[in-house]
């Protein structure tokens, strides 16, 4: 069955330090993985997206996020934490199987808290 | 920029009624979709429409139905109301190419007293 796994329900994390929110996948053929985040009471904004290519992606807001097929993980980073980067961080793959292969599978989503 | 407009932002309904949630999006996007948000479940597909008149069933389809008479608009309907509906729901658009992005409209957040 195709899922997506973020393993930590909050990560906390200082001004200024780097940031890492975790992400694992499975999923059949080959994956288009995606990063949104959400700020209290608002919609989903995109963030970056794994198609093909380069496997280190550049996405908003200084946001990265490094696809490991190996590993099947595709962890969102920063190098330098803003405490308005404290939001809640979905992960997505594109759900590779029936005709439309625009739905995404969701993970249960990180909370960041990033504290001054 | 691609906007997503949900018309409700926060209701309350009684159980029982009738609800309609409507999207509405700018992009000519061939996709929509209406996800329902809840803690610790993620986000968890309700349905989706691939052209007008045309939708499948997502993850979670039982108690909701939808339509899509016009491309740009893609409405949820709760046909009676019950309080284990009481969430958080997306909705979402997008053009329908492989790996293009989806995107999601502020959120109606549905109370069922």
């Amino acid at each position: 069955a195709q899922s997506v796994a973020q393993p930590e329900d909050q990560v906390n994390v200082a001004e200024g330090n780097p940031l890492t929110v975790k992400c694992t996948y499975s999923v059949s053929g080959n994956p288009y993985l995606f990063w949104y985040v959400q700020y209290p009471n608002r919609g989903l904004q995109f963030l970056l997206k794994y198609i093909t290519g380069d496997n280190l992606v550049k996405g908003s807001y200084g946001f990265e996020a490094e696809f490991n097929k190996s590993q099947t993980s595709f962890h969102l980073k920063k190098p330098s934490a803003l405490v308005s980067d404290s939001a809640l961080y979905f992960c997505a793959v594109r759900d590779t199987e029936g005709y439309n292969t625009d739905k995404l599978i969701f993970g249960t989503g990180t909370r960041l808290q990033v504290f001054p | 920029d691609v906007k997503v407009t949900q018309s409700s932002r926060y209701l309350v309904k009684r159980t029982g009624e009738k609800v309609f949630l409507e999207c509405v999006q700018d992009m000519d996007h061939e996709n929509m979709f209406w996800y329902r948000q809840d803690p610790g479940l993620g986000l968890r597909l309700i349905y989706f429409s691939y052209d007008v008149k045309m939708k499948e069933k997502g993850d979670i389809p039982e108690g909701y139905s939808v339509s899509r008479e016009k491309k740009e608009r893609f409405s949820l309907i709760l046909e009676s109301a019950s309080t284990n509906q009481t969430s958080m729901y997306l909705c979402a658009s997008s053009p329908g190419i492989s790996g293009n992005t989806i995107y999601f409209g502020e959120g109606s957040w549905l109370t069922v007293v």
